[in-house]
């Protein structure tokens, strides 16, 4: 079945640092890729999307490029701050099919910055 | 536009008791959905409702849950005789069908069932 993998975590940086979070899928369609983020006592939100290959999605100094060669959409921003602080989750959305319309995620990666 | 909002945040139950989730999405939003999330663990999907059709469940969603979306506005979730293994996060989304299935999906803050 469908299903996104994250890189273990929790991730701990400095503030300014540089930040990777990895994120690989497995699809049987052609699906839409999404960073979500879940900051303390808060609900999700959408951080970037991506709906095709190549595509890069960014918001907020982050990015991720959608790589269909390598089935990744790895989460990317050049100088963390202390509120960025969250849990990170990567997910895809299937077109067609029984799985239309539904959100499938990955474990989540806890980020924690220090100043 | 006050977003998804879900009643209660927190519930403590006891285990064999039912239990009522509701939630309010944004507001001409078609589509509703529902997931769980446990303690460490990314959302799982368990249905969804293209106004107030319930079109996908999975089979997380066992014969102890039902939801229902009158009218296709409010929703709620029901567990019935909770065990203790239903404890988690449940989530709310909403999405509008205007732009495809690719659309965004807006969540609520969740109600965190606790099962003693």
């Amino acid at each position: 079945g469908d299903s996104v993998t994250q890189m273990e975590g929790p991730v701990t940086l400095s503030e300014e640092a540089f930040l990777t979070i990895n994120c690989t899928y497995t699809a049987t369609g052609y699906p839409s890729l999404f960073w979500y983020v879940q900051y303390p006592g808060e609900g999700l939100q959408l951080l970037l999307k991506a709906t095709k290959a190549d595509d890069k999605g960014s918001n907020k100094g982050f990015e991720a490029t959608y790589r269909k060669e390598t089935t990744s959409f790895h989460l990317e921003k050049g100088s963390v701050q202390v509120s960025d602080s969250a849990v990170y989750f990567c997910a895809l959305i299937l077109s067609g099919g029984t799985s239309y319309g539904k959100l499938t995620f990955g474990q989540g990666t806890i980020l924690t910055v220090h100043p | 536009d006050t977003g998804v909002s879900q009643n209660p945040r927190h519930k403590i139950t006891k285990r064999g008791q039912n239990v009522t989730f509701r939630c309010d999405p944004i507001s001409e939003h078609n589509r509703l959905y529902w997931y769980r999330q446990t303690l460490g663990q990314g959302p799982e999907f368990l249905t969804y409702f293209q106004n107030e059709a319930q079109l996908e469940k999975s089979r997380l969603l066992s014969d102890r849950f039902s939801a229902e979306r009158p009218k296709g506005s409010f929703s709620t979730l029901e567990i019935q005789r909770t065990e203790q293994g239903d404890s988690a996060m449940y989530l709310c989304a909403s999405s509008s069908l205007a732009g495809g299935p690719k659309n965004i999906q807006y969540f609520g803050a969740g109600t965190r069932l606790s099962v003693l």
